[in-house]
Protein backbone atom coordinates (compact mmCIF):
# COMPACT_ATOMS: atom_id res chain seq x y z
CA UNK A 1 0.00 0.00 0.00
CA UNK A 2 1.10 3.22 -0.94
CA UNK A 3 1.83 5.68 1.71
CA UNK A 4 -0.43 7.91 1.01
CA UNK A 5 -2.93 7.66 -2.32
CA UNK A 6 -5.12 10.12 -3.76
CA UNK A 7 -8.48 9.89 -6.02
CA UNK A 8 -6.67 9.72 -9.36
CA UNK A 9 -8.74 12.87 -10.72
CA UNK A 10 -8.95 15.04 -12.84
CA UNK A 11 -12.50 16.91 -11.08
CA UNK A 12 -13.89 19.17 -13.79
CA UNK A 13 -16.31 21.31 -12.36
CA UNK A 14 -18.23 24.31 -13.21
CA UNK A 15 -18.44 27.41 -10.83
CA UNK A 16 -20.11 27.74 -8.08
CA UNK A 17 -20.28 23.41 -7.62
CA UNK A 18 -19.01 21.75 -4.39
CA UNK A 19 -16.21 19.29 -4.80
CA UNK A 20 -15.04 16.52 -2.30
CA UNK A 21 -11.45 14.86 -2.44
CA UNK A 22 -10.34 11.87 -0.55
CA UNK A 23 -7.11 10.61 0.45
CA UNK A 24 -5.70 7.76 2.81
CA UNK A 25 -2.61 7.06 4.11
CA UNK A 26 -0.60 3.48 5.13
CA UNK A 27 1.21 4.58 8.51
CA UNK A 28 -1.48 4.56 11.44
CA UNK A 29 0.78 6.25 13.58
CA UNK A 30 1.25 9.11 11.97
CA UNK A 31 0.49 12.75 13.24
CA UNK A 32 0.20 15.25 11.36
CA UNK A 33 -1.64 15.55 8.08
CA UNK A 34 -2.15 18.80 5.37
CA UNK A 35 -3.83 19.87 2.11
CA UNK A 36 -1.53 21.77 -0.01
CA UNK A 37 -2.20 23.25 -2.93
CA UNK A 38 0.26 22.92 -6.25
CA UNK A 39 0.04 25.55 -9.01
CA UNK A 40 1.18 24.15 -12.46
CA UNK A 41 5.27 24.71 -12.36
CA UNK A 42 4.75 26.30 -8.99
CA UNK A 43 5.93 24.97 -5.69
CA UNK A 44 3.33 23.41 -3.06
CA UNK A 45 1.64 26.13 -0.40
CA UNK A 46 0.15 24.87 2.34
CA UNK A 47 -3.52 25.12 2.19
CA UNK A 48 -4.73 24.11 5.80
CA UNK A 49 -3.83 21.28 8.30
CA UNK A 50 -6.54 18.78 8.99
CA UNK A 51 -7.08 18.25 12.76
CA UNK A 52 -8.88 15.18 14.13
CA UNK A 53 -11.67 17.14 14.96
CA UNK A 54 -12.16 18.70 11.79
CA UNK A 55 -11.72 22.08 10.47
CA UNK A 56 -13.18 24.88 8.00
CA UNK A 57 -11.26 27.67 6.67
CA UNK A 58 -13.76 29.84 4.13
CA UNK A 59 -15.04 27.62 1.49
CA UNK A 60 -12.76 24.37 2.74
CA UNK A 61 -13.55 22.02 5.02
CA UNK A 62 -10.76 18.72 5.91
CA UNK A 63 -11.86 16.22 7.57
CA UNK A 64 -9.71 13.51 9.39
CA UNK A 65 -11.08 9.90 10.13
CA UNK A 66 -8.06 8.29 12.27
CA UNK A 67 -9.86 4.52 11.96
CA UNK A 68 -9.70 4.66 8.05
CA UNK A 69 -7.01 6.19 7.94
CA UNK A 70 -8.58 8.74 5.79
CA UNK A 71 -8.58 12.19 4.83
CA UNK A 72 -10.95 14.47 3.33
CA UNK A 73 -11.23 17.95 1.53
CA UNK A 74 -14.21 19.62 0.82
CA UNK A 75 -14.42 22.80 -1.53
CA UNK A 76 -17.97 24.91 -1.76
CA UNK A 77 -18.44 27.25 -3.93
CA UNK A 78 -15.95 26.69 -6.38
CA UNK A 79 -14.00 29.40 -8.07
CA UNK A 80 -12.02 29.60 -10.81
CA UNK A 81 -8.97 30.53 -8.43
CA UNK A 82 -9.54 27.14 -7.09
CA UNK A 83 -8.03 25.20 -10.34
CA UNK A 84 -5.04 23.48 -9.09
CA UNK A 85 -3.43 20.31 -8.03
CA UNK A 86 -4.13 19.57 -4.44
CA UNK A 87 -1.97 17.44 -2.55
CA UNK A 88 -2.68 15.49 0.13
CA UNK A 89 0.87 15.26 2.74
CA UNK A 90 1.15 13.06 5.59
CA UNK A 91 4.39 13.46 8.21
CA UNK A 92 6.73 10.40 7.62
CA UNK A 93 6.95 7.40 10.15
CA UNK A 94 10.10 9.59 11.52
CA UNK A 95 7.56 12.87 11.96
CA UNK A 96 10.93 14.68 9.98
CA UNK A 97 9.65 15.25 6.76
CA UNK A 98 6.40 15.05 4.42
CA UNK A 99 5.00 12.43 2.48
CA UNK A 100 2.90 13.90 -0.88
CA UNK A 101 0.09 11.96 -2.68
CA UNK A 102 0.35 12.32 -6.17
CA UNK A 103 -2.62 15.04 -5.93
CA UNK A 104 -5.59 15.15 -7.77
CA UNK A 105 -6.10 18.06 -10.37
CA UNK A 106 -9.33 20.32 -10.24
CA UNK A 107 -10.20 22.59 -13.05
CA UNK A 108 -12.75 24.77 -12.38
CA UNK A 109 -14.55 26.33 -15.47
CA UNK A 110 -16.97 29.27 -15.99
CA UNK B 1 5.52 35.48 6.75
CA UNK B 2 8.61 32.84 6.11
CA UNK B 3 10.10 33.15 2.58
CA UNK B 4 12.42 30.54 1.24
CA UNK B 5 14.48 31.18 -2.31
CA UNK B 6 16.28 28.58 -4.56
CA UNK B 7 18.93 29.72 -7.60
CA UNK B 8 18.91 29.57 -10.19
CA UNK B 9 15.42 28.78 -11.24
CA UNK B 10 16.06 27.55 -14.04
CA UNK B 11 19.03 25.70 -15.46
CA UNK B 12 19.88 23.60 -18.61
CA UNK B 13 23.04 21.82 -18.75
CA UNK B 14 25.28 19.44 -20.98
CA UNK B 15 25.34 15.62 -19.96
CA UNK B 16 28.41 15.22 -17.32
CA UNK B 17 28.15 18.73 -16.30
CA UNK B 18 27.87 19.23 -12.29
CA UNK B 19 25.09 21.68 -11.20
CA UNK B 20 24.91 22.98 -8.32
CA UNK B 21 21.46 24.54 -6.45
CA UNK B 22 20.93 26.75 -3.66
CA UNK B 23 18.09 27.04 -0.65
CA UNK B 24 18.32 29.93 1.36
CA UNK B 25 16.05 30.62 4.09
CA UNK B 26 15.54 34.79 4.14
CA UNK B 27 14.23 35.82 6.93
CA UNK B 28 14.72 33.13 9.50
CA UNK B 29 16.94 30.61 10.50
CA UNK B 30 16.41 26.76 9.91
CA UNK B 31 18.40 24.28 11.48
CA UNK B 32 16.65 21.40 8.96
CA UNK B 33 16.16 21.86 5.20
CA UNK B 34 14.48 19.27 3.10
CA UNK B 35 14.97 17.96 -0.72
CA UNK B 36 12.26 17.12 -3.30
CA UNK B 37 12.34 16.14 -6.45
CA UNK B 38 9.46 16.39 -8.44
CA UNK B 39 8.64 14.26 -12.09
CA UNK B 40 5.68 15.58 -14.23
CA UNK B 41 2.39 14.37 -13.19
CA UNK B 42 4.10 12.74 -10.20
CA UNK B 43 4.13 13.25 -6.28
CA UNK B 44 6.97 15.07 -4.67
CA UNK B 45 9.76 12.57 -3.76
CA UNK B 46 11.88 13.58 -0.66
CA UNK B 47 15.57 13.12 -1.42
CA UNK B 48 17.27 13.94 1.82
CA UNK B 49 17.03 15.73 5.27
CA UNK B 50 19.68 18.30 5.64
CA UNK B 51 20.58 19.88 9.18
CA UNK B 52 23.13 22.39 9.85
CA UNK B 53 26.55 21.06 10.32
CA UNK B 54 26.36 17.63 10.30
CA UNK B 55 25.91 15.18 6.84
CA UNK B 56 22.74 15.02 5.44
CA UNK B 57 20.04 11.89 5.88
CA UNK B 58 19.56 10.44 2.43
CA UNK B 59 16.06 8.48 1.23
CA UNK B 60 16.08 5.08 0.21
CA UNK B 61 17.29 5.08 -3.07
CA UNK B 62 18.71 8.31 -3.65
CA UNK B 63 22.80 8.54 -4.10
CA UNK B 64 24.77 10.31 -2.04
CA UNK B 65 27.98 10.52 -4.15
CA UNK B 66 25.26 11.83 -6.71
CA UNK B 67 23.39 14.55 -5.20
CA UNK B 68 25.89 15.88 -2.58
CA UNK B 69 24.25 18.05 0.31
CA UNK B 70 25.85 21.03 2.00
CA UNK B 71 23.94 22.46 4.92
CA UNK B 72 26.84 25.24 5.91
CA UNK B 73 24.83 27.52 7.84
CA UNK B 74 21.24 28.11 9.66
CA UNK B 75 19.77 29.94 6.33
CA UNK B 76 21.53 28.50 3.47
CA UNK B 77 22.27 24.36 1.99
CA UNK B 78 22.86 23.14 -0.99
CA UNK B 79 22.06 20.47 -3.92
CA UNK B 80 24.85 19.68 -5.95
CA UNK B 81 23.93 17.01 -9.00
CA UNK B 82 27.13 15.79 -9.83
CA UNK B 83 27.85 14.85 -13.59
CA UNK B 84 24.21 15.02 -14.22
CA UNK B 85 22.44 13.00 -17.12
CA UNK B 86 19.10 12.99 -18.96
CA UNK B 87 17.45 11.09 -16.40
CA UNK B 88 18.56 13.61 -13.54
CA UNK B 89 16.06 16.37 -15.68
CA UNK B 90 13.29 17.21 -12.88
CA UNK B 91 11.66 19.52 -10.39
CA UNK B 92 13.85 20.25 -7.36
CA UNK B 93 12.32 21.57 -4.41
CA UNK B 94 13.53 22.42 -1.18
CA UNK B 95 11.90 23.21 2.13
CA UNK B 96 13.14 25.11 5.58
CA UNK B 97 11.31 24.01 9.00
CA UNK B 98 11.93 27.29 10.77
CA UNK B 99 14.49 27.29 13.72
CA UNK B 100 13.11 25.77 17.32
CA UNK B 101 9.95 23.33 14.93
CA UNK B 102 6.78 24.62 12.97
CA UNK B 103 5.96 24.10 9.32
CA UNK B 104 7.75 23.51 6.38
CA UNK B 105 8.03 26.47 4.45
CA UNK B 106 9.03 25.71 0.34
CA UNK B 107 11.23 27.44 -2.07
CA UNK B 108 10.04 28.08 -5.53
CA UNK B 109 11.65 25.39 -7.32
CA UNK B 110 14.83 24.52 -9.58
CA UNK B 111 13.90 23.72 -12.98
CA UNK B 112 16.82 20.84 -14.28
CA UNK B 113 17.37 20.14 -17.86
CA UNK B 114 20.04 18.00 -18.74
CA UNK B 115 20.76 17.61 -22.52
Amino acid sequence: RKEVEQDPGPFNVPEGATVAFNCTYSNSASQSFFWYRQDCRKEPKLLMSVYSSGNEDGRFTAQLNRASQYISLLIRDSKLSDSATYLCVVFNQAGTALIFGKGTTLSVSS
Amino acid sequence: GAVVSQHPSRVICKSGTSVKIECRSLDFQATTMFWYRQFPKQSLMLMATSNEGSKATYEQGVEKDKFLINHASLTLSTLTVTSAHPEDSSFYICSAVRQGGGAQYFGPGTRLLVL
